[in-house]
């Protein structure tokens, strides 16, 4: 099974600052299938990048993806006050195990 | 607007059997892959498995001796069993929709259902 590692485990920054956040895999992750989802408390995750740089419906163009191979990076180009929230970093592999995991996550809060 | 909720028992006692319900409404539940995600309290998700409106069904390898999904598609809802559970297996659960897009994503998701075992 791939494992994901983000780093850092916490980002401390005020509005308006930049975040730049990453997840490293345990082996080559296929591009298609990688993607960011952003959680606050007490509610479900949020897509908001995948396939790694595609953003979801509705997403803000300050979040952007990046990445290949078993390096990908999630860029909050300027934080507004509702970004701050953990994130996660998700693969999918087919083979050889059929399976979906996430990493630890990254928090955002502020400074 | 595709909505999920998950519905069942708040409460299980170690090693009887955690069942839980989907029901996916303002859509179709077919042509997509449906999902239960679980998460500790502070801890990261977990994929448990998913399930085709057709019955294709796919589980972590790790779950799969414990679990079992179904789908009612009359309802437009989807199942989850969990046997012999344990105090490890205290999470909120999601139900979450891979659109089955070529990305391996989940695009929607309920708002989770927690679950906790004691007796």
């Amino acid at each position: 099974e791939i494992v994901l590692t983000q780093s850092p485990g916490t980002l401390s920054l005020s509005p308006g600052d930049r975040a730049t956040l990453s997840c490293r895999a345990s082996q080559t992750v296929n591009n298609d299938f990688f993607a960011w989802y952003q959680q606050k408390a007490g509610q479900p995750p949020r897509l908001l990048i995948y396939g790694p740089s595609n953003r979801a419906p509705g997403i803000p163009d300050r979040f952007s993806g990046s990445g290949s191979g078993t390096d990908f990076t999630l860029t909050i180009s300027r934080l507004e006050p509702e970004d701050f929230a953990v994130y996660y970093c998700q693969q999918h592999q087919t083979s050889p195990l059929f399976t979906f995991t996430f990493g630890p996550g990254t928090k955002v809060d502020l400074k | 607007q595709v909505q999920l909720q998950e519905s069942g028992p708040g409460l299980v006692k170690p090693s009887e059997t955690l069942s839980l319900t989907c029901t996916v409404s303002g859509g179709s539940i077919s042509g997509a892959h449906w999902n239960w995600i679980r998460q500790p309290a502070g801890k990261e998700l977990e994929w448990i498995g998913h399930i085709h409106n057709e019955g294709t069904i796919s589980y972590h390898p790790s779950l799969k001796n414990r679990v079992t999904m179904s789908v009612d598609r009359s309802n437009n809802q989807f199942s989850l069993k969990v046997s012999s559970v344990t105090a490890a297996d205290t999470a909120v659960y999601f139900c979450a929709r891979d659109p089955v897009d070529g990305h391996g994503h989940f695009d929607k998701w309920g708002r989770g259902t927690l679950v906790t075992v004691s007796s």
